[in-house]
Protein backbone atom coordinates (compact mmCIF):
# COMPACT_ATOMS: atom_id res chain seq x y z
CA UNK A 1 0.00 0.00 0.00
CA UNK A 2 1.19 3.65 -0.84
CA UNK A 3 1.44 5.86 1.49
CA UNK A 4 2.90 8.39 -0.25
CA UNK A 5 1.61 9.36 -3.40
CA UNK A 6 2.81 11.46 -6.65
CA UNK A 7 -0.02 11.27 -8.83
CA UNK A 8 1.77 13.37 -11.68
CA UNK A 9 4.43 11.11 -13.22
CA UNK A 10 5.41 13.91 -15.33
CA UNK A 11 5.79 17.53 -15.64
CA UNK A 12 6.93 20.15 -18.00
CA UNK A 13 7.55 23.71 -17.49
CA UNK A 14 9.38 26.58 -19.65
CA UNK A 15 12.58 28.20 -18.08
CA UNK A 16 11.83 30.60 -15.71
CA UNK A 17 8.60 29.38 -14.71
CA UNK A 18 7.34 28.29 -11.68
CA UNK A 19 7.51 24.17 -11.27
CA UNK A 20 4.82 22.84 -8.87
CA UNK A 21 5.18 19.34 -7.41
CA UNK A 22 2.97 17.85 -5.54
CA UNK A 23 2.52 14.96 -2.95
CA UNK A 24 0.00 13.37 -1.09
CA UNK A 25 0.17 11.04 2.02
CA UNK A 26 -2.17 8.62 4.02
CA UNK A 27 -0.37 8.01 7.32
CA UNK A 28 -1.38 10.95 9.62
CA UNK A 29 1.61 10.02 11.85
CA UNK A 30 4.07 11.40 9.15
CA UNK A 31 5.84 14.12 11.20
CA UNK A 32 8.84 14.80 8.64
CA UNK A 33 8.54 15.32 5.05
CA UNK A 34 11.15 15.84 2.68
CA UNK A 35 11.87 16.37 -1.15
CA UNK A 36 14.78 14.58 -3.14
CA UNK A 37 16.08 15.23 -6.42
CA UNK A 38 17.50 12.16 -8.52
CA UNK A 39 19.63 11.90 -12.14
CA UNK A 40 19.74 9.00 -13.89
CA UNK A 41 21.96 6.82 -12.67
CA UNK A 42 22.54 8.13 -9.16
CA UNK A 43 21.29 8.17 -5.76
CA UNK A 44 18.60 10.73 -4.82
CA UNK A 45 20.06 14.03 -3.39
CA UNK A 46 18.82 15.83 -0.48
CA UNK A 47 16.76 19.12 -1.25
CA UNK A 48 14.65 20.56 0.90
CA UNK A 49 12.35 19.05 4.27
CA UNK A 50 10.27 20.51 6.77
CA UNK A 51 8.43 19.37 10.05
CA UNK A 52 4.81 18.82 10.84
CA UNK A 53 4.77 21.85 13.09
CA UNK A 54 5.54 24.12 10.11
CA UNK A 55 3.80 24.87 7.09
CA UNK A 56 5.87 26.36 5.07
CA UNK A 57 9.87 26.30 4.25
CA UNK A 58 11.45 28.27 2.27
CA UNK A 59 15.73 27.60 0.60
CA UNK A 60 16.39 30.13 -1.96
CA UNK A 61 14.62 29.03 -4.69
CA UNK A 62 12.93 25.92 -3.55
CA UNK A 63 9.84 26.37 -1.11
CA UNK A 64 8.22 23.33 0.09
CA UNK A 65 4.39 23.91 1.22
CA UNK A 66 2.63 21.30 4.30
CA UNK A 67 -1.35 21.71 5.08
CA UNK A 68 -1.45 18.73 7.27
CA UNK A 69 -5.37 18.70 6.92
CA UNK A 70 -5.53 17.89 3.52
CA UNK A 71 -2.18 15.39 3.72
CA UNK A 72 -0.73 17.28 1.10
CA UNK A 73 2.34 18.56 0.59
CA UNK A 74 3.97 20.73 -2.64
CA UNK A 75 7.33 21.77 -3.67
CA UNK A 76 7.78 24.90 -5.58
CA UNK A 77 10.67 25.90 -7.91
CA UNK A 78 10.87 29.39 -8.91
CA UNK A 79 11.92 30.54 -11.29
CA UNK A 80 12.53 26.98 -13.23
CA UNK A 81 16.11 26.62 -14.57
CA UNK A 82 16.94 23.95 -16.85
CA UNK A 83 19.35 22.36 -14.63
CA UNK A 84 16.57 21.52 -12.67
CA UNK A 85 15.15 18.64 -14.91
CA UNK A 86 15.53 15.53 -12.65
CA UNK A 87 12.79 12.83 -11.16
CA UNK A 88 11.92 14.60 -7.70
CA UNK A 89 10.58 12.20 -4.96
CA UNK A 90 8.96 13.89 -2.06
CA UNK A 91 9.36 11.21 1.24
CA UNK A 92 7.69 11.12 4.69
CA UNK A 93 8.43 9.82 8.03
CA UNK A 94 7.78 8.91 11.52
CA UNK A 95 10.01 7.93 14.45
CA UNK A 96 12.59 8.57 12.64
CA UNK A 97 13.77 4.91 11.44
CA UNK A 98 11.62 4.79 8.01
CA UNK A 99 11.56 7.09 4.79
CA UNK A 100 8.21 6.26 2.89
CA UNK A 101 9.04 7.43 -0.68
CA UNK A 102 6.24 8.57 -3.36
CA UNK A 103 6.11 7.18 -6.93
CA UNK A 104 8.26 10.25 -8.28
CA UNK A 105 7.92 13.22 -10.80
CA UNK A 106 9.77 13.72 -13.72
CA UNK A 107 10.13 17.35 -14.47
CA UNK A 108 11.57 18.62 -18.01
CA UNK A 109 12.55 22.52 -18.01
CA UNK A 110 12.07 23.30 -21.32
CA UNK A 111 14.86 26.17 -22.57
CA UNK B 1 32.58 14.90 6.93
CA UNK B 2 30.02 11.50 6.07
CA UNK B 3 30.21 10.02 3.34
CA UNK B 4 29.35 6.44 1.79
CA UNK B 5 29.90 4.28 -0.36
CA UNK B 6 28.22 1.44 -2.17
CA UNK B 7 29.53 -0.72 -4.71
CA UNK B 8 29.97 -2.45 -7.78
CA UNK B 9 28.16 0.38 -9.71
CA UNK B 10 26.86 -1.87 -12.04
CA UNK B 11 26.26 -5.33 -11.88
CA UNK B 12 25.12 -8.66 -13.96
CA UNK B 13 23.87 -11.81 -12.57
CA UNK B 14 22.60 -14.92 -14.23
CA UNK B 15 19.22 -16.12 -12.59
CA UNK B 16 20.10 -18.65 -9.66
CA UNK B 17 23.47 -16.95 -8.23
CA UNK B 18 24.13 -15.43 -5.38
CA UNK B 19 24.38 -11.55 -4.71
CA UNK B 20 26.24 -9.77 -2.29
CA UNK B 21 26.15 -6.11 -2.23
CA UNK B 22 28.23 -3.73 0.41
CA UNK B 23 27.49 -0.59 1.45
CA UNK B 24 29.69 1.55 4.02
CA UNK B 25 29.47 4.70 5.31
CA UNK B 26 32.14 7.07 7.01
CA UNK B 27 32.40 9.83 9.54
CA UNK B 28 29.53 8.86 11.46
CA UNK B 29 28.62 6.60 14.51
CA UNK B 30 25.43 4.33 14.96
CA UNK B 31 23.52 5.91 11.49
CA UNK B 32 20.04 4.39 10.41
CA UNK B 33 20.83 2.37 7.38
CA UNK B 34 18.24 1.65 4.37
CA UNK B 35 18.59 -0.46 1.46
CA UNK B 36 15.77 0.85 -1.24
CA UNK B 37 15.04 -0.92 -4.45
CA UNK B 38 13.79 1.79 -7.56
CA UNK B 39 12.03 0.03 -10.44
CA UNK B 40 10.37 0.93 -13.15
CA UNK B 41 6.84 2.63 -12.23
CA UNK B 42 7.74 1.94 -8.71
CA UNK B 43 9.44 4.77 -7.16
CA UNK B 44 11.85 3.54 -4.14
CA UNK B 45 10.74 1.12 -2.44
CA UNK B 46 11.99 0.42 1.36
CA UNK B 47 13.64 -3.07 1.46
CA UNK B 48 15.43 -3.17 5.15
CA UNK B 49 16.47 -1.05 7.30
CA UNK B 50 18.89 -1.02 10.56
CA UNK B 51 18.64 1.14 13.53
CA UNK B 52 21.92 -0.59 15.28
CA UNK B 53 24.32 -3.80 14.38
CA UNK B 54 22.51 -7.16 14.15
CA UNK B 55 19.25 -5.29 13.70
CA UNK B 56 17.15 -5.68 10.44
CA UNK B 57 13.98 -5.01 10.03
CA UNK B 58 12.49 -5.86 6.20
CA UNK B 59 9.42 -4.25 4.88
CA UNK B 60 8.40 -6.41 2.04
CA UNK B 61 8.77 -10.21 1.69
CA UNK B 62 11.56 -10.68 -1.12
CA UNK B 63 13.93 -12.92 -2.20
CA UNK B 64 16.80 -11.14 -0.70
CA UNK B 65 17.98 -10.31 2.90
CA UNK B 66 20.55 -7.67 4.91
CA UNK B 67 23.22 -8.36 7.49
CA UNK B 68 25.05 -5.14 9.27
CA UNK B 69 27.76 -6.83 10.76
CA UNK B 70 29.17 -3.88 11.68
CA UNK B 71 27.89 -0.45 13.15
CA UNK B 72 28.68 0.99 9.53
CA UNK B 73 28.48 -1.78 6.87
CA UNK B 74 25.24 -2.55 5.49
CA UNK B 75 25.05 -5.97 2.97
CA UNK B 76 22.17 -6.45 0.59
CA UNK B 77 21.97 -10.42 -0.10
CA UNK B 78 20.53 -13.14 -2.17
CA UNK B 79 21.18 -17.19 -2.52
CA UNK B 80 19.56 -17.59 -5.42
CA UNK B 81 18.80 -14.31 -7.94
CA UNK B 82 15.47 -13.81 -9.69
CA UNK B 83 14.64 -12.43 -13.16
CA UNK B 84 12.29 -9.61 -11.15
CA UNK B 85 15.36 -9.07 -8.56
CA UNK B 86 16.89 -6.89 -11.58
CA UNK B 87 16.68 -3.02 -11.11
CA UNK B 88 18.63 -0.15 -9.32
CA UNK B 89 19.44 -0.58 -5.20
CA UNK B 90 20.92 2.59 -3.38
CA UNK B 91 22.08 2.47 0.09
CA UNK B 92 21.24 5.70 2.40
CA UNK B 93 22.18 6.66 5.72
CA UNK B 94 20.89 9.08 8.60
CA UNK B 95 20.95 10.08 11.80
CA UNK B 96 17.66 10.55 13.99
CA UNK B 97 15.60 13.09 12.58
CA UNK B 98 17.99 14.32 10.00
CA UNK B 99 17.26 13.85 6.42
CA UNK B 100 18.76 10.69 4.29
CA UNK B 101 21.41 10.45 2.47
CA UNK B 102 22.19 7.95 -0.43
CA UNK B 103 25.00 6.19 -1.95
CA UNK B 104 25.66 6.00 -6.18
CA UNK B 105 23.50 2.99 -6.46
CA UNK B 106 24.16 0.05 -8.04
CA UNK B 107 22.47 -0.95 -10.99
CA UNK B 108 21.49 -4.86 -10.87
CA UNK B 109 20.49 -6.87 -14.05
CA UNK B 110 19.63 -11.02 -13.69
CA UNK B 111 19.97 -12.21 -17.17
Amino acid sequence: DQQVKQNSPSLSVQEGRISILNCDYTNSMFDYFLWYKKYPAEGPTFLISISSIKDKNEDGRFTVFLNKSAKHLSLHIVPSQPGDSAVYFCAASFGANNLFFGTGTRLTVIP
Amino acid sequence: SQTIHQWPATLVQPVGSPLSLECTVEGTSNPNLYWYRQAAGRGLQLLFYSVGIGQISSEVPQNLSASRPQDRQFILSSKKLLLSDSGFYLCAWSNVNTEAFFGQGTRLTVV
